[in-house]
């Protein structure tokens, strides 16, 4: 049984850091390419960022580049989002989603998702 | 950027009615379009894929269609359980989702 489990939301400063993580179980984690996907309160979804399977490229939405890093550790089957420099439009619940093929360009992600986990930007 | 223009935003339809969710692409993104079903407080739920292909499990009522810009989403006979907010998402460049369709009850 695929299962994915975010782990590491809560609230934060406006200007702040946090660390988010995806623990997964139950496939070949290294074959698939990663995605983050939030949802602020009472919105739509938006795509954060991805990452290749085994090459560890990465992608980026225009809102979060240069703030936040994705990073996998096959090795332990878990997926990272640093997230950096935050502001309070970062408020929302944060999900990690499985993609279809070892890269995310070309393939769609969401065939599976973790419960996600809120992060508060709040002073 | 790739922009993905879902319609409506919103409706309520009656159950057994047939209900037709549309979403337009900036640009030629051939059939790589998804949908997605969110149900309140949970993550959500694969569909469909490549426009038109349903995810193992999805109850045969739910169908997709369309390709280059034009993509439709289609509840042959709504349900009380599908109430819930379907979303597109393309895939063709990096993914962007539409803006959501609510699916109420009439």
């Amino acid at each position: 049984e695929v299962q994915l489990l975010e782990s590491g939301g809560g609230l934060v400063q406006p200007g702040g850091s946090m660390r988010l993580s995806c623990a997964t179980s139950g496939f070949s984690f290294s074959s698939y390419a990663m995605s983050w996907v939030r949802q602020a309160p009472g919105k739509g979804l938006e795509w954060v960022s991805g990452i290749h399977g085994r090459s560890a490229v990465t992608y980026y939405a225009d809102s979060v580049k240069g703030r936040f890093t994705i990073s996998r550790d096959n090795s332990k089957n878990t997926l990272d989002l640093q997230m950096d420099s935050l502001s309070v439009e970062d408020t929302g619940v944060y999900y990690c989603a499985k993609g279809s093929a070892i890269s995310p360009i070309g393939a769609y992600s969401g065939d599976f998702w973790g419960q996600g986990t809120l992060v508060t930007v709040s002073s | 950027d790739i922009q993905m223009t879902q319609s409506p935003s919103s409706l309520s339809a009656s159950v057994g009615d047939r209900v037709t969710i549309t979403c337009q692409a900036s640009q030629d993104i051939s059939k790589y379009v998804t949908w997605f079903q969110q149900k309140p407080g949970k993550a959500p739920r694969l569909l469909i894929y490549d426009a038109s292909k349903l995810e193992t499990g999805v109850p045969s009522r739910f169908s997709g269609s369309g390709s280059g810009t034009d993509f439709t989403f289609t509840i042959s006979s709504l349900q009380p359980e599908d109430i819930a907010t379907y979303y597109c998402q393309q895939y063709d460049n990096l993914l962007t989702f539409g803006g959501g369709t609510k699916v109420e009850i009439k």
